[in-house]
């Protein structure tokens, strides 16, 4: 069965330092992934999703992943944090209708 | 519509009332879900509609819920004599199909119960 295991609960970085947010998954074959971002009081919001056409995903705001089969991970990240960054992350993934969600990471951000 | 709307955004029930949650998801959109999102932790699911037919309702945490969506398209979540456990956010999504596809979500519907 699909998984995502979400390997930080919390992540604080400084503004403009790099953001690695890490997201393994477990499947028995090629998986769909997702990450969202949830900002407070909001629903979420696709960033990026990955479906087998390129390894390395670009989203929006500046975020990418890299899929890694050998390393059954796709993190998530962003070179240079913004104030605006701070939220809940989550990776998701997909078998056949059903979306499992990781159990989220915030990512807080210093000024 | 453009979005995944949910209403009402706000809802304070008293315990024991029953609630009634509406979701308009995009037009067109086949699926259908509904998740439960508590304070802090990350949504978990309840339901899911393959356009008027309910697939899967195992996430349902107790014959108190029930889910519709009658025509197709909008889905009403009701929650009968609503117990302080059921204080969340209730949160709708919709696809245009499954697995592969971007599932879009609404902004909740926020529950307290008193």
């Amino acid at each position: 069965a699909q998984s995502v295991t979400q390997l930080d609960s919390h992540v604080s970085v400084s503004e403009g330092t790099p953001v690695l947010l890490r997201c393994n998954y477990s499947s028995s074959y090629s998986p769909s992934l997702f990450w969202y971002v949830q900002h407070p009081n909001k629903g979420l919001q696709l960033l990026l999703k990955y479906t087998s056409a390129a390894t390395l995903v670009k989203g929006i705001n500046g975020f990418e992943a890299e899929f890694k089969k050998s390393e059954t991970s796709f993190h998530l990240t962003k070179p240079s944090a913004h104030m605006s960054d701070a939220a809940e992350y989550f990776c998701i993934t997909a078998g056949g209708y059903k979306y499992i969600f990781g159990t989220g990471t915030r990512l807080k951000v210093l000024a | 519509g453009a979005g995944v709307s949910q209403s009402p955004r706000y809802k304070v029930a008293k315990r024991g009332q029953d609630v009634a949650l509406r979701c308009d998801p995009i037009s067109g959109h086949v699926s259908l879900f509904w998740y439960q999102q508590a304070l802090g932790q990350g949504p978990e699911f309840l339901t899911y509609f393959q356009n008027e037919a309910q697939l899967d309702k195992s996430g349902l945490p107790s014959d108190r819920f029930f889910a519709e969506r009658p025509e197709g398209s909008v889905s009403t979540l009701k929650i009968q004599r609503t117990q302080q456990e059921d204080s969340a956010v209730y949160l709708c999504a919709s696809s245009a199909g499954q697995g592969g596809n971007t599932i879009y979500f609404g902004e909740g519907s926020w529950l307290t119960v008193v």
